[in-house]
């Protein structure tokens, strides 16, 4: 397993425009995380889901932002009608839920969004 | 509210110590972190500690707990280029991760 990947690394946008990103976790990780970052911040939390099923999403997360994860594996998270404030680097993480507690969540390199 | 909070910056010399401190607030996290980022790459898990634990040590990084101050600190012994970089420290509050704002390692020769 080569870890989480996102696809594609950057995508530069006109405003107004429909963007989709998609996190591959690793494949026994049934947690699944999305994060945005903006520069000289950590990330912040968008949502997460729990196999197929997203148990929570941020107040960051507007209803122009809509996040899936169909089949528990790969997740897609799309943001409609961007604007320029959705400027950002978009995170995904994954995580494997034990019976202790989750391990560490492992991290993809992120898809840097440009809206012009 | 939840907040974790650190220096934005660390300017150490190569071969000294890089001692990086974190403050956060949810008592109740099981789990506090320390990543690494370097520029153009994603983030990378250093280490962690349990709640429960004092300290960690793992070849050059040390952490330290202080539930009482609510602090934690990465110690990075012999410092090099290679360690340039942003370390975020991070608590899990259920669910998610909360993070500071990150700590940019400067590396002087």
């Amino acid at each position: 397993d080569t870890g989480v990947s996102q696809d594609p690394r950057h995508k530069i946008t006109k405003r107004g425009q429909n963007v989709t990103f998609r996190c591959d976790p690793i494949s026994e990780h049934n947690r699944l995380y999305w994060y945005r970052q903006t520069l000289g911040q950590g990330p912040e939390f968008l949502t997460y889901f729990q196999n197929e099923a997203q148990l929570e999403k941020s107040r960051l997360l507007s209803d122009r932002f809509s996040a899936e994860r169909p089949k528990g594996s790969f997740s897609t998270l799309e943001i409609q009608r961007t604007e320029q404030g959705d400027s950002a680097m978009y995170l995904c993480a994954s995580s494997l839920e034990r019976q202790w507690g989750d391990t560490e969540a492992f991290f993809g390199q992120g898809t840097r969004l440009t809206v012009v | 509210g939840e907040d974790v909070e650190q220096s934005l910056f660390l300017s150490v010399r190569e071969g000294d110590s890089s001692v990086i401190n974190c403050t956060y607030t949810d008592s109740s996290s099981t789990y506090l972190y320390w990543y690494k980022q370097e520029p153009g790459a994603g983030l990378q898990l250093l280490t962690y500690i349990f709640s429960n634990m004092d300290m960690k040590q793992d070849q050059r990084l040390t952490v330290l707990l202080n539930k009482k101050d609510k602090h934690l600190s990465l110690r990075i012994a012999d410092t090099q280029t290679g360690d340039s970089a942003i370390y975020f420290c991070a608590e899990n509050s259920n669910y998610q991760l909360i993070w500071g704002a990150g700590t940019k390692l400067i590396i002087k020769p």
